[in-house]
Parts: structure tokens; sequence; C-alpha cells
């Protein structure tokens, strides 16, 4: 079927670490993959997000990478700050024109 | 542009009655999703309509029906409430499948029902 997979479910880093998230996909037409971040009590916001012609893409602190060939996509975040701590999800395009999400990642910041 | 509002913020259903969750968007994006969030969960798509007078079933449709009659307006249907759809309801919108062309949510619909 459709589906993302996201590991791991939580992460603890201490403040200025690097956190990684990792998210494998199921659909080979899959072209587009956004990371939305999720503050407690709000809505999903977008922080990065890469078409499947790119293998890479930075944004400050923020990067992703994918894989196309091994169907796999990860967030990279240096510098971790206690404002970071959120739950992250990844998502990839399915047929259709369908958005699915990964079940989250629940990032804690130590400070 | 006031993005994608939705309504009500808060609901309490008894079992069996019916309501209709909207969703409103007026940024004259083609594409709108109706997601439900458990709690401790991820987003799951219910339904979705690339165009008005277009809609198709995502993950979990069941128990839901959805209707398009403008590009504006994506409003959620439940006929017969259950325990089971207890959750936060999340509508969204977006202009294409370009990068940098986001997913823009809404504030989300809390609904219980006992």
């Amino acid at each position: 079927g459709e589906n993302v997979e996201q590991h791991p479910s939580t992460l603890s880093v201490q403040e200025g670490d690097s956190a990684v998230i990792k998210c494998t996909y199921s659909d080979s037409a899959s072209n587009y993959f956004p990371w939305y971040k999720q503050e407690l009590g709000k809505r999903p916001q977008l922080i990065i997000d890469i078409r499947s012609n790119v293998g890479e893409k930075k944004d400050q602190r923020i990067a992703v990478t994918l894989n196309k060939t091994a169907k796999h996509f990860s967030l990279h975040i240096t510098e971790t700050q206690p404002e970071d701590s959120a739950v992250y999800f990844c998502a990839a395009s399915m047929r259709g024109n369908k958005l699915v999400f990964g079940a989250g990642t629940i990032l804690r910041v130590k400070s | 542009n006031a993005g994608v509002t939705q309504t009500p913020k808060f609901r309490i259903l008894k079992i069996g009655q019916s309501m209709t969750l909207q969703c409103a968007q007026d940024m004259n994006h083609n594409y709108m999703y109706w997601y439900r969030q458990d709690p401790g969960m991820g987003l799951k798509l219910i339904y979705y309509s690339v165009g008005a007078g277009i809609t198709d079933k995502g993950e979990v449709p069941n128990g839901y029906n959805v209707s398009r009659s403008t590009t504006e307006d994506f409003p959620l249907r439940l006929e017969l409430a259950a325990p089971s759809q207890t959750s936060v309801y999340f509508c969204a919108s977006s202009y294409s499948w370009e990068e940098n062309s986001p997913l823009h949510f809404g504030n989300g619909t809390r609904l219980t029902v006992t």
C-alpha cells in the first residue's frame, strides 16, 4: 500500500548536538518530500521540502537528503536549540496528488 | 488573506449525531485535504480534492463524506458519529506540488464523540 515509515518515534538530544530523522516511502512515483514541524496544540508548519530531481537541500541549520533508489529521505538538524523541540513529520506525494505523512518523531532538546 | 479557515474549533457530539466541519481557503488553491490526527499520532488522510467537483478517498475515508462545489470550500460530513472519530481534524490546501509551495493547514477542529 501507500505508506511512509518514520524513525525514530522519539529522539532526545543535548542542546548543540545534531538530530537525524529518517523516512522511507513505498510509491516509486513519489516526487515531492516535505517536512513539517508541529508544536504542541498548533498546526503543522512546513520547514523544508525537496523534489526528486535534487539529492540534498539545506536551509541554515536544517538539511534534507533524498535517496530515490533506496526510497528514503532524512531530516538533519544541526546545533539543536531548545526551541527545536516539537513533533516532526515527513511526508511523500503519492499517485493522485495525495500527500501521505509519517507517524511523527517527538524531538526533545535538553539544555 | 485569511489562509485556511476551519469552523468550529471545538465540538462535542453524542454517538449517532451528525455534523459538518467547515473549511474555506481564500488563496485560490486547487488542492484541498482533510486529515485527522489522533492523540500522539500522525496525520491520516481522510479525503482530498484536486479541484472543484473532484474528490477522492484517502487512507481512512470510512464514516466521512466530502463535497467540493467551489474552489474555496471543502466541507467534511460525519453522518453517524462514533467514539472512534474522536480526533483533531485538520483541513489543508496547496497550490501545486512545486518546491516551496507548502501545504497550508487550518487551526484544526477538536472533536469529541461520547
